[in-house]
């Protein structure tokens, strides 16, 4: 059974840099499938942030405006994302998973329970 | 980039119902499109994926149907443990975008 978990502060400073990390046990992520991060704000909806490949392809929701950076480490079997500049707007649960395939598509199989980062000074 | 439109936002409905749930794409995505489920503090939950395609261990009271830009999610009979907010996902040219989200609520 595949499994996720993220790690990484709680609390983030405006303007500075977000960083988590997802750690996945149950399969080797250089194996294969694409890994991704999700986020929901207080009172809104999921918001797709980015996809990784195994193979270090990367996928990024245009609405983040580059602010984002996703990386894989297939040695540790983590990936991880960064949110650069971040302001009030970037508070949210954020969500690790991985991304089944079934013929040519793709949906999120495999979820992390979930990690609060407030933006705040 | 694909838009998914989700309605309605909110329903209330009673135990037993059958409840369906809309998304629109602003374009075609054939059958990449899929369904979840997502409860206060918890993870979401796959149901259904590539637009009909029930996900192993989810319950056959719900179904999906449609291809192209107009999806639907049926809930048979709805059951206590159903109360929740449901979210589609559209899977196009490699750019994922979620439905607004609708909850479900008790009436």
């Amino acid at each position: 059974q595949v499994q996720l978990q993220e790690s990484g502060p709680g609390l983030v400073k405006p303007s500075e840099t977000l960083s988590l990390s997802c750690a996945v046990s149950g399969y080797s992520i250089s194996s294969g499938y694409f890994w991704g991060w999700i986020r929901q704000s207080p009172g809104k909806g999921l918001e797709w942030i980015g996809n990784i490949y195994y193979n270090g392809d990367t996928y990024y929701n245009p609405s983040l405006k580059s602010r984002a950076t996703l990386s894989i480490d297939t040695s540790t079997n983590r990936f991880s994302l960064m949110v650069f500049s971040v302001t009030a707007a970037d508070t949210a649960v954020y969500y690790c998973a991985r991304l089944g395939d079934y013929n040519r598509w793709h949906f999120f199989d495999f979820w992390g329970q979930g990690t609060l980062v407030t933006v705040s000074s | 980039a694909i838009q998914v439109t989700q309605s309605p936002s909110s329903l209330s409905a009673s135990v037993g119902d059958r409840v369906t749930i809309t998304c629109r794409a602003s374009q075609g995505v054939r059958n990449g499109l899929g369904w979840y489920q997502h409860k206060p503090g918890k993870a979401p939950k796959l149901l259904i994926f590539a637009a009909s395609t029930l996900q192993t261990g989810v319950p056959s009271r719900f179904s999906g149907a449609g291809s192209a830009t107009d999806f639907t999610l049926t809930i048979s009979s709805l059951q206590p443990e159903d109360f929740a907010t449901y979210y589609c996902l559209q899977d196009s040219n490699y750019q994922w975008t979620f439905g607004q989200g609708t909850k479900v609520e008790i009436k």
